[in-house]
């Protein structure tokens, strides 16, 4: 069973750049599609982005698209999300998840303890 | 790229049986069969309960069943029980290759 966690939130004022990784602790992480999915405080779940196994495939909500950039590192079994120009609306809980597919990325089946990203002045 | 709709609250009485439903459009979960549930108790993680309209992953209880008709897809909980008062999410595959949730259902037993 794949365990995750994030880590690298934290307060930022608007503008300014964090990135967030997510470690994987098991060997199938390179053969599996991940997604960055957010929570808002006391709203709902909204997904971010999603990478194919290798890497080649990334998608990104409108909200993010030209802004955030997902990747990983299959060597380190880590996955990775730079966020640019942020907003206080960028501001919730960030959870990493593992498809169950490493090319077609439709489920979340395993997910990770979140990290909590503040965008504030 | 729209949330799902889906109902702000339902409830139901232990043993009862709810459907919460989950509303789209034919770029999402009218054109492909690609919807999931997952469920959310308060301060945890999501949790994978539905996948494929209407598959459960192995370890999931057979309480838990989805099904679809054009737009909408729904999750229907039988023989309810205190642990499933909880969040419930769907989510969708999307013409733009992307996913979507809707806003979720807070269900309270």
């Amino acid at each position: 069973q794949v365990h995750l966690v994030a880590s690298g939130g934290g307060v930022v004022q608007p503008g300014r750049s964090l990135r967030l990784s997510c470690a994987a602790t098991e060997l199938t992480f390179s053969r599996s599609g991940m997604h960055w999915v957010r929570q808002a405080p006391g709203k709902g779940l909204e997904w971010v982005a999603d990478i194919s196994y290798e890497g080649t495939n990334k998608y990104y909500a409108d909200s993010v698209k030209g802004r955030f950039t997902i990747s990983r590192d299959n060597s380190k079994n880590t996955l990775y999300l730079q966020m640019n120009s942020l907003r206080p609306e960028d501001t919730g809980v960030y959870y990493c998840a593992k498809d169950t597919s490493g090319w077609y990325l439709y489920y979340m089946d395993v997910w990770g303890i979140g990290t909590t990203v503040t965008v504030s002045s | 790229q729209s949330a799902l709709t889906q109902p702000a609250s339902v409830s139901g009485s232990l043993g009862q049986s709810i459907t919460i439903t989950c509303t789209g459009t034919g770029n999402d979960i009218g054109g492909y069969n690609f919807v999931s549930w997952y469920q959310q108790h308060p301060g945890k993680v999501p949790k994978f309960l539905i996948y494929d309209v209407s598959q459960r992953p192995s370890g999931v209880s057979n309480r838990f069943s989805g099904s679809k008709s054009g737009n909408t897809a729904s999750l229907t909980i039988s023989g309810l029980q205190a642990e499933d008062e909880a969040d419930y999410y769907c989510c969708s595959y999307t013409r733009s290759s992307t996913l979507v949730f809707g806003g979720g259902t807070k269900l309270t037993v």
